[in-house]
């Protein structure tokens, strides 16, 4: 079955740094969601990657969908203590209705 | 506030029992979807609704079922419960596109259950 895999598990960061999280999936997507979940809160949507090789910017935040549509990059630049939080991918699969598959979850301490 | 209501908030209860969780989607959205978060997991997508009918289903253990109503509000039951049952479920809701293969998910606050 489908299997989406997000490195690393854990993510410890200054404050001021960049740093990237990575979600790969088994086979191909129709589209990538991610997700932010504060501790102690629930997930909330960031954005949604659906061509081959998107590119979307959110303020600090980059996301990538790379061009086999099997994988997929979140990088942070200029961490902040806003950033902490466990970012998860999710993955639709390509029949016409998609199950999503989440991934284990990136979690990111951010230390001043 | 993501317009996801779900109940009740805390659950505790005894192996052996049955539960039913309460979710209620944003108004106009016709999908629902149930996760289970244990603890330090991720998210496992259990099953998904649309417009009252059964429309993907992931890893949902035999003894869990689900059922969306003509109001579209949704119910979790899980029954013969065991101490691996304790997690966070959530409920999310989506909007009405084609498929609705290209909607973001809004999650309620979660239900946490407790088995002892």
């Amino acid at each position: 079955g489908q299997q989406v895999m997000q490195i690393p598990q854990y993510q410890h960061v200054q404050e001021g740094e960049d740093f990237t999280t990575y979600c790969n999936s088994s086979t191909t997507l129709s589209n990538i969601q991610w997700y932010k979940q504060r501790p102690g809160g629930h997930p909330v949507f960031l954005i949604q990657l659906v061509k081959s090789g998107e590119v979307k910017k959110q303020k600090r935040l980059t996301f990538q969908f790379g061009e086999a549509k099997k994988n997929s990059s979140l990088h942070i630049t200029a961490t902040q203590t806003t950033d902490v939080g466990t970012y998860f991918c999710a993955g639709r699969t390509t029949d016409s209705w998609g199950k999503f598959q989440f991934g284990a979850g990136t979690q990111v301490v951010v230390t001043p | 506030d993501s317009g996801v209501t779900q109940t009740p908030k805390h659950l505790i209860t005894a192996t052996g029992q049955r539960v039913t969780l309460r979710c209620s989607p944003r108004s106009g959205d016709l999908s629902v979807y149930w996760y289970q978060q244990s603890l330090d997991q991720g998210l496992q997508f259990l099953i998904q609704y649309y417009n009252g009918e059964e429309r993907a289903k992931g890893n949902i253990l035999e003894r869990f079922s689900a059922q969306q109503f003509p109001d579209l509000h949704s119910e979790l039951n899980l029954s013969s419960l065991e101490l691996g049952d304790s997690a966070l479920y959530f409920c999310a809701s989506s909007g009405i596109a084609t498929g609705a293969l290209n909607n973001e998910q809004f999650f309620g606050p979660g239900t946490r259950l407790t088995v002892l």
